[in-house]
């Protein structure tokens, strides 16, 4: 166990709903990180936050994506009208300070649309 | 963030050690370089990072070659907990975010 905590752990939708998951960081880190990863590949980056400024989106990260992290603490990622190619485990770490050398992972969220 | 190429799958046998290869000929010099690793079903973790000089801490040793280009990740005497994939990315520090490749699957034989 990290600290970093996601629910839903698994989360089985139907094309077409909206997703909501939350991230809960390690309480003093003030980066988090939203990554996804598909079957067999790494992770890829999505978005990060210092404290509760959302300072890059990645173009993976289409209009139907959003993230918010009020008051820098939690963070959430929702997911409008999903397609089958958003099936993948979303994954958020945190990190402490700008010297970013090690960032912490929750379990991750598993998403499946069917 | 440097392109890093690293063999798809390594083995071992426990209790013996194992060197891990990483290239990133395009590294620039602000980039440090950074080894995480992923058990199965689980989020990455970090194992260990440097910039120019060899780094050791309780996990594992990073050797980094003087040009740069290339590093290696050494794992003292493999336990089947090390069975995992282990990724070598060069990154800024600046923002942090980490541009995971393939990867390499290292499987410990007992």
């Amino acid at each position: 166990d990290t600290g970093v905590s996601q629910n839903p752990r698994h989360k089985i939708t139907k094309r077409g709903q909206n997703v909501t998951f939350r991230c809960d960081p390690i309480s003093e880190h003030n980066r988090l990180y939203w990554y996804r990863q598909t079957l067999g590949q790494g992770p890829e980056f999505l978005t990060y936050f210092q404290n509760e400024a959302q300072l890059e989106k990645s173009r993976l990260l289409s209009d139907r994506f959003s993230a918010e992290r009020p008051k820098g603490s939690f963070s959430t990622l929702e997911i409008q009208r999903t397609e089958q190619g958003d099936s993948a485990m979303y994954l958020c770490a945190s990190s402490l300070g700008t010297q970013t050398y090690e960032q912490y992972f929750g379990p991750g969220t598993r998403l499946t649309v069917t | 963030d440097a392109k890093t190429t690293q063999p798809n799958s390594m083995e071992s046998n426990e209790e013996e050690p194992v060197h891990l290869p990483c290239n990133h000929s395009t590294i620039s010099g602000t980039d440090y370089i950074h080894w995480y690793r992923q058990l199965p079903s689980q989020g990455p973790e970090y194992v260990i990072h440097g910039l120019t000089s060899n780094v050791n801490n309780r996990m594992a040793s990073l050797a980094i070659a003087e040009d740069r280009k290339s590093s290696t990740l050494i794992l003292h005497r493999a336990t089947l907990r090390d069975a995992a994939v282990y990724y070598c990315i060069a990154t800024r520090i600046v923002d942090g975010k980490l541009t995971f490749g393939q990867g390499t699957i290292l499987t410990v034989h007992p």
